[in-house]
């Protein structure tokens, strides 16, 4: 079956290491997006990158670094420069044809980080 | 003040009834998107609208760019629709687009 896939569910990291967070797809979309979601908040976008090798900072990108060397795959790193990296990560997928947000977005379920 | 407004941020309905989650926004946006987002964190797009009216099962979408304003209905509601609904406008800004969400809606439906 077609979907995104995010691991894992959970994550516990000591603070100033950094986490590499995972993000698959097998939907063959140009497109994948990095959101960060507080508890009260709307969701914030990261990154997002419309095609390999390109990727654009979001709203809040400070403290996090992304790649895109295959289309379905778009790993996260939260670096230790990241100040409050606790929080819940949802990755998401779409087409790209013209504008990255134009589409419906696919979510992967998501990963909890918490950082002690 | 936030550009993406929901209301009201908490909703307890009884098994059956017409529930309506409201969205508006500040921005001019060209599409708006609903999503549910289940207790597990998950979430699903439900909709995305930018005029008129869409209808899928028992939820129903509508939108009034003018008025800048959305809702979402959830007609004969059942407890398995316990989840967080939110609202998310397309807004095109600078040379990229950009999506704004709404805090959301947690909306629990009692049996």
């Amino acid at each position: 079956d077609g979907g995104i896939t995010q691991s894992p569910k959970y994550l516990f990291r000591k603070e100033g290491q950094n986490v590499t967070l995972s993000c698959e797809q097998n939907l063959n979309h140009d497109a994948m997006y990095w959101y960060r979601q507080d508890p009260g908040q709307g969701l914030r976008l990261i990154y997002y990158s419309q095609i390999v090798n390109d990727f654009q900072k979001g709203d809040i990108a400070e403290g996090y670094s992304v790649s895109r060397e295959k289309k379905e795959s778009f790993p996260l790193t939260v670096t230790s420069a990241q100040k409050n990296p606790t929080a819940f990560y949802l990755c998401a997928s779409s087409l790209q044809l013209g504008t990255a947000f134009s589409y419906e977005q696919y979510f992967g379920p998501g990963t909890r980080l918490t950082v002690t | 003040k936030n550009e993406v407004e929901q209301s009201p941020q908490n909703l307890t309905a009884q098994e059956g009834e017409f529930i309506t989650i409201n969205c508006s926004y500040s921005v001019g946006i060209s599409a708006l998107h609903w999503l549910q987002q289940h207790p597990g964190g998950g979430i699903v797009s439900l909709f995305m609208l930018s005029s008129g009216k869409k209808k899928h099962g028992r939820l129903i979408a509508t939108i009034n760019i003018q008025e800048k304003h959305s809702s979402l209905h959830i007609t004969a509601s059942h407890p398995r629709d316990s989840a967080v609904y939110i609202c998310a406008a397309l807004n095109y800004g600078g040379s990229q687009g950009n999506l704004i969400f709404g805090k959301g809606t947690k909306l629990s439906v009692k049996p």
